[in-house]
């Protein structure tokens, strides 16, 4: 299947400072890419669209000036979680549809990046 | 506004026995209904989907799912489970647009 990869894989910080998180689709071009968190015991929940060359679309509760998407390229999106506090400690998967043949329907899931703050 | 609820939280099994995992959503619209598997320290994959057609789908390792209309349902069944099928399970919907709203998922453990 397509392979979609999350860098880092594990960060630190202190808080008040900004972390960027890269979802890259590796062998295909994702015009769409989607953002979740997980929390932990608990399920992933979508925080955002991410659209090659638009802005994000935000669900409903998600602060879109705290974390920053950018898809500047159909292989590429971008988490920047600014002014990060502890109440952002989670661990953010970034996920790609492969638009070609058979896996039209399926996502692919990064291997998740997960950020402490301290 | 769509939502799914997975039965179970924590489901532990001896090898051998069978495996079955509820879930129900609740959509108004037309839905596609997913499973996906995370092994320990690994990624979120998918297992089975169900977008329209024959309501039983069956998928590798002899999983299957059968997606029950009336009842809202699209329940993960497997007759006889491995050490190797210890993983979280997590069911989705997805609407038109692609996007997923997860189950909060069970953590399966199968005990030799």
């Amino acid at each position: 299947g397509a392979v979609v990869s999350q860098h880092p894989s594990w960060v630190i910080c202190k808080s008040g400072t900004s972390v960027k998180i890269e979802c890259r689709s590796l062998d295909f071009q994702a015009t769409t890419m989607f953002w979740y968190r997980q929390f932990p015991k608990q399920s992933l929940m979508l925080m955002a669209t991410s659209n090659e060359g638009s802005k994000a679309t935000y669900e409903q509760g998600v602060e879109k000036d705290k974390f920053l998407i950018n898809h500047a390229s159909l292989t590429l999106s971008t988490l920047t979680v600014t002014s990060a506090h502890p109440e952002d400690s989670s661990f953010y998967i970034c996920s790609a549809r492969d638009p070609r043949g058979a896996n039209t329907g399926e996502l692919f899931f990064g291997e998740g990046s997960r950020l402490t703050v301290l | 506004a769509q939502s799914v609820s997975q039965h179970n939280h924590h489901v532990i099994l001896s090898e051998a026995a069978s495996l079955e995992l509820g879930c129900n959503y609740s959509y108004g619209g037309t839905v596609n209904l997913f499973w996906y598997v995370q092994y320990p320290g690994q990624h979120l994959q998918l297992l089975l989907k169900y977008f329209s057609g024959a309501p039983l789908v069956k998928a590798i390792k002899r999983y299957e799912a059968e997606f029950i209309k009336s009842k809202f349902s699209f329940n993960l069944r497997k007759p006889s489970v491995q050490w190797s099928d210890t993983a979280e399970y997590f069911c989705a919907v997805g609407d038109s647009w692609g996007k997923l709203q997860f189950g909060a998922g069970t953590q399966v453990v199968v005990t030799p």
